[in-house]
Parts: C-alpha cells; sequence; structure tokens
C-alpha cells in the first residue's frame, strides 16, 4: 500500500501570502492518479486537483498543483480569507485508495 | 445540480450493525462508481470501499473486509453500506462520494456525511 506524508503538518500563513504544500509517497505514483481536497470545518471534502495539475470545475486559478513520481506540491498563489482549511492529498492504485493526513492552513 | 444525501448513521453497541444509505440525484447513477469514505472525529479521511457502475467491482480497506458489504440499487440511486460487527474504531462520519469518471477514483461529490458512533 503506498502511503503519503504530508507536509507541514500546519502552515501559518496571512492573507495575501503564498502557500505551499507537499506531499510525498512512499512508491512512485503515477500522476494520473494524484489529487488534491480542501476540507473546512463541518463540511465534506471539496475536489480541487486531480491528474496532478487539473482544477476541478469551479476551483479558481490561484490553485496549482505539481508533481511528479514520489513528490507532488499544491501551492495556492495568493491566500484568500476562504482558503484557510484543511487540505489532503489522496492517490488510487489498482483496488485501493490512500490519503495523506492533511495540512492546516491556518491565519497567521 | 448533483446531490449525495447519507443517511442511516445512529449509536451502535460493539458487535452491532448499521445500514448506511446514500440516495443521488442529479446525475446518471448507473454511470458511475460510488465510493464510501469515512473520518473519525478530529482524524483524516479513510477510504472505505468502492463499487463499479454494475456492481461487477467491489473494492474494501482492509480494516472492514468480512465485516461491511458495499451495494447499490441502480433503480433507486442509492448506494448503501451495510456495516456488521460494529467497532469502536469504526465510530466515524461516513461520507459517500461519486467518481469524476470511469476508471478515476477522485471524488468530485460528496453527501454531508452521516455519524456512526460505536460504543457501549
Amino acid at each position: 500500500e503506498i502511503l503519503l506524508t504530508q507536509s507541514p503538518g500546519t502552515l501559518s500563513l496571512s492573507p495575501g501570502e503564498r502557500a505551499t504544500l507537499s506531499c510525498r509517497a512512499t512508491q512512485s505514483v503515477s500522476i494520473t492518479s494524484l489529487a488534491w481536497y480542501q476540507q473546512k470545518p463541518g463540511q465534506a471534502p471539496r475536489l480541487l486537483i486531480y491528474g496532478a495539475s487539473s482544477r476541478a470545475t469551479d476551483i479558481p486559478d490561484r490553485f496549482s498543483g505539481s508533481g511528479s513520481g514520489t513528490d507532488f506540491t499544491l501551492t495556492i498563489s495568493r491566500l484568500e480569507p476562504e482558503d484557510f482549511a484543511v487540505y489532503y492529498c489522496q492517490q488510487y492504485g489498482t483496488s485501493s485508495v490512500t490519503f495523506g493526513g492533511g495540512t492546516k492552513v491556518e491565519i497567521k | 445540480e448533483v446531490q449525495l444525501f447519507d443517511s442511516g448513521g445512529g449509536f451502535v453497541q460493539p458487535g452491532g450493525s448499521l445500514r448506511l444509505s446514500c440516495a443521488a440525484s442529479g446525475f446518471t447513477f448507473s454511470s458511475y462508481a460510488m465510493t464510501w469514505v469515512r473520518q473519525a472525529p478530529g482524524k483524516g479521511l479513510e477510504w472505505v470501499s468502492a463499487i463499479s457502475p454494475s456492481s461487477n467491482s467491489i473494492y474494501y480497506t482492509d480494516s472492514v473486509k468480512g465485516r461491511f458489504t458495499i451495494s447499490r440499487d441502480n433503480s433507486k440511486s442509492t448506494l448503501y453500506l451495510h456495516m456488521n460487527s460494529l467497532r469502536a474504531e469504526d465510530t466515524a462520519i461516513y461520507y459517500c462520494s461519486k467518481n469524476l469518471a470511469t476508471g478515476m477514483a477522485f471524488y468530485d461529490s460528496w453527501g454531508q456525511g452521516t455519524l456512526v458512533t460505536v460504543s457501549s
């Protein structure tokens, strides 16, 4: 099973700043199999990025994904107040799916 | 508009059973794989089980194999999760989710979640 480790655990930033979130896999992950989600308190997760770099429907272009192999990154170019949340990466294989532990982006 | 409505959660003693349901609308349910994801209180997301559009392919995470059964009724646009031999560690919010597209286990729509509490 491929495990995903996200870092940092918590990111303290101010609105307008750039956020860089990391997701590292224990084995190589196909770029077509990697996604990022945003989750706010009391809400279900929301798909942001799939296929490592494709934005989901209605996701603003300040969100971007990159990476390959075992290292993937979610970048939020300029944080808006509504972007403070927890972010999860996720990968899928032939018969299983794993999520990272999450990165909380909090207001500094 | 795609809508998923989770229901069936509740309080149950260890060893008990529950059946979760997810009523879908706003898309052709029979064309999409569906998935259950859970989240223990204050914890991260955990994939639980997935089912293909025609129920031909079914997958489970190891910790629920032999105890949980996923199923669907395409005529009713409803997804189910039958949970038996429940344990304290199964306590979580359970979300149903719709796969983005065939062959892509990404989840672009989610239910609101239903809370399952296993405790004596």
